[in-house]
């Protein structure tokens, strides 16, 4: 069974402060990472997606990807209270033909 | 421009009542999904379909059938609701290959089953 594991928090973070989410996957072939930020009520959004080793930037997030340790994290700096919501992680199954597989999530709170 | 729509928003059912979730899209995308979502469970995935005409089962298949009517419409079909069928339903869609491409979700239709 591929497993996307997430720490479902809360994560509680001050305003202005990094929050730093954290995503590990059981299929060492995965090649494509998402990131979905999903508010109270609201449907999953897409944030960010990344597919290679390393860092990318959009705005005040960043992706952070190492296929070797299994791992894919997302940055959000300068946090706000907007961003206060639950955050997807999602992995191509590396299985042609299947799903994306999700995470259950990780709660974030951003306190003002 | 749309992007993805579900009807209803909300539905209450009774238990043995039969129901049809729709959901619609008009980004000529390929690929469709309908997913629920309970607390502390994540997304689960019911259905999905790669192409029109084609539907496979995902993790939690049991007690629904779907339909892809044509490219734009893929239905989700409770034949008989059961209060464990209550949660909130999310229909997806995905341009390139299934499971390799970003997903664009609608806005949901939450299903009560007394």
């Amino acid at each position: 069974q591929k497993e996307v594991e997430q720490n479902s928090g809360p994560l509680s973070v001050p305003e202005g402060a990094i929050a730093s989410l954290n995503c590990t996957y059981s299929d060492r072939g995965s090649q494509s990472f998402f990131w979905y930020r999903q508010y109270s009520g609201k449907s999953p959004e897409l944030i960010m997606s990344i597919y290679s080793n390393g860092d990318k930037e959009d705005g005040r997030f960043t992706a952070q990807l190492n296929k070797a340790s299994q791992y894919v994290s997302l940055l959000i700096r300068d946090s706000q209270p907007s961003d206060s919501a639950t955050y997807l992680c999602a992995v191509d199954p590396n299985q042609a033909g299947t799903a994306l597989i999700f995470g259950k999530g990780t709660t974030l709170s951003v306190s003002s | 421009n749309a992007g993805v729509t579900q009807t209803p928003k909300f539905q209450v059912l009774k238990t043995g009542q039969s129901m049809t979730l729709q959901c619609a899209q008009d980004m000529n995308h390929n690929s469709m999904y309908w997913y629920r979502q309970d607390p502390g469970m994540g997304l689960r995935l019911i259905y999905y379909s790669a192409s029109e005409g084609t539907t496979d089962k995902g993790e939690v298949p049991n007690g629904y059938n779907v339909s892809r009517l044509n490219k734009r419409e893929f239905s989700l079909r409770l034949e008989s609701a059961a209060p464990s069928q209550t949660s909130v339903y999310f229909c997806a869609t995905t341009h390139g290959q299934i499971g390799t491409d970003t997903q664009y979700f609608g806005p949901g239709t939450r299903l009560t089953v007394l």
